[in-house]
Formats: C-alpha cells, structure tokens, sequence
C-alpha cells in the first residue's frame, strides 16, 4: 500500500498569505496525485489532479506541483473561503489519501 | 446540474445490515466509475469500494470486503453499498462520488453530501 504523509498536520495563517502543503509518497507515484478541499460538514472537492491541473471553477490562487514522491500545494494568497482541511490522495495503485493538513486561521 | 444524494444510512446494532443508495442525476450515469468513500468521526478519507461505469468490474478496501457489496443499476440512475456484518469501526459518513473519467481508480470530481451510518448496542 502507498502511504501517503501530509505535512504540517496543522498550518496556521492570516488572510492574504501564503499557504504551502506538502504531500509525501512512499513509493512513486508519478504524477498520480489528487488534492482536495474540505469544509467542516461538507463533502471533499476536487481542487488539483495530475499532481498540477486545476479542477473545473478551482481559483488560480491554487497551483499543484510535484512529481515521484514529493508534492506541494500552494495558495498564493488565502481567501477567508479557503481555511480548510487539505487531502492528497494518489491513483497510482489503489486509492490512498494522506492524513490531512488543517489550514486555519491565525 | 450533476448532483449526487445519498440515503439509507441510519443506527444500527455491531452484526447488522444497511443498505445505502446514492441518487445520480445531470450526467450519463452509466458512463462512469462510481466510488464510495467514508470518513469516521474526527478522522480522514478512506475508500471504501469502487464499480466501473458497466458494472462489470468491482473493488473493495481490504477493511470491507467480504462484508459489503457495491452495484449500480442504470435504469434507475442509482449506485448502491449493501453493507452486512457491521462492526463499529464502520460507523462514519459515507459519501458516494462521481469518477473523473471513465474507467475505475480516476479521481473523483462531483460528491454527494454524505449519509451518516453508526453502529452501535
């Protein structure tokens, strides 16, 4: 199985920063890798896949990059919309999804 | 629009069934993979089974199989988790969703908001 580690597990910021998410494989996964949003209460959305294309109506402030086994997801500048939990999740063999990253509010 | 909306989940006793279904509409239902996916209290994503868009092929998370089954049925637009044998670690929200393509093992690109299943005596 693929494990995937998501760092930091917590990642406090004010509006208007930058926001930078790290994703780790185990193995390579090429550039099979999702990330997804989550609101409290809410169901996941798609935001990045192929480890670098924006999903349908996803804001450019978001940008995915990465290959193998070392992945980032970037916020330019945080939204109040965007203080979230982030989860990477590859397609490489299976489905697996990292542990998560909770952006909050600093 | 493409909308998902699950039902079915509910409070039931460890050894129990349930039977989830998840309402498809706004795409061609029977040209996609179909997926669920959990996530217990307080914790992340895990999948849980996956069927490809002709039904024919099936997938379960190691956690799972053997107790749950997953089908779809075109004409009613419908996916389906039939779940027996429940333990209390399957007690999560379970969301169905949409691949992004056509085959199985995509990634998934429209979600349902999830029905809540506990298990417990």
């Amino acid at each position: 199985e693929i494990v995937l580690t998501q760092s930091p597990g917590t990642l406090s910021l004010s509006p208007g920063e930058r926001a930078t998410l790290s994703c780790r494989a185990s193995q390579s996964v090429s550039s099979y890798l999702a990330w997804y949003q989550q609101k409290p209460g809410q169901a996941p959305r798609l935001l990045i896949y192929d480890a670098s294309n924006r999903a349908t109506g996803i804001p450019a402030r978001f940008s995915g990059s990465g290959s193998g086994t070392d992945f980032t997801l970037t916020i330019s500048s945080l939204e109040p919309e965007d203080f979230a939990v982030y989860y990477c999740q590859q397609r490489t063999s299976w489905w697996t999804f990292g542990q998560g990253t909770k952006v909050e509010i600093k | 629009e493409v909308q998902l909306v699950e039902s079915g989940g509910g409070f039931v006793q460890p050894g129990g069934s349930l039977r989830l279904s998840c309402a498809a509409s706004g795409f061609t239902f029977s040209t996609y993979g179909m997926t669920w996916v959990r996530q217990a209290p307080g914790r992340g994503l895990e999948w849980v089974s996956v069927i490809s868009g002709n039904g024919l092929s099936t997938y379960y998370a190691d956690s799972v199989k053997g107790r749950f089954t997953i089908s779809r049925d075109s004409s009613k637009n419908t996916l389906y988790l039939q779940m027996n044998s429940l333990r209390a670690e399957d007690t999560a929200v379970y969301y169905c969703a949409k691949e992004f393509g056509g085959g199985v093992f995509d990634y998934m690109d429209v979600w349902g908001k999830g029905t809540t299943v506990t298990v417990s005596s």
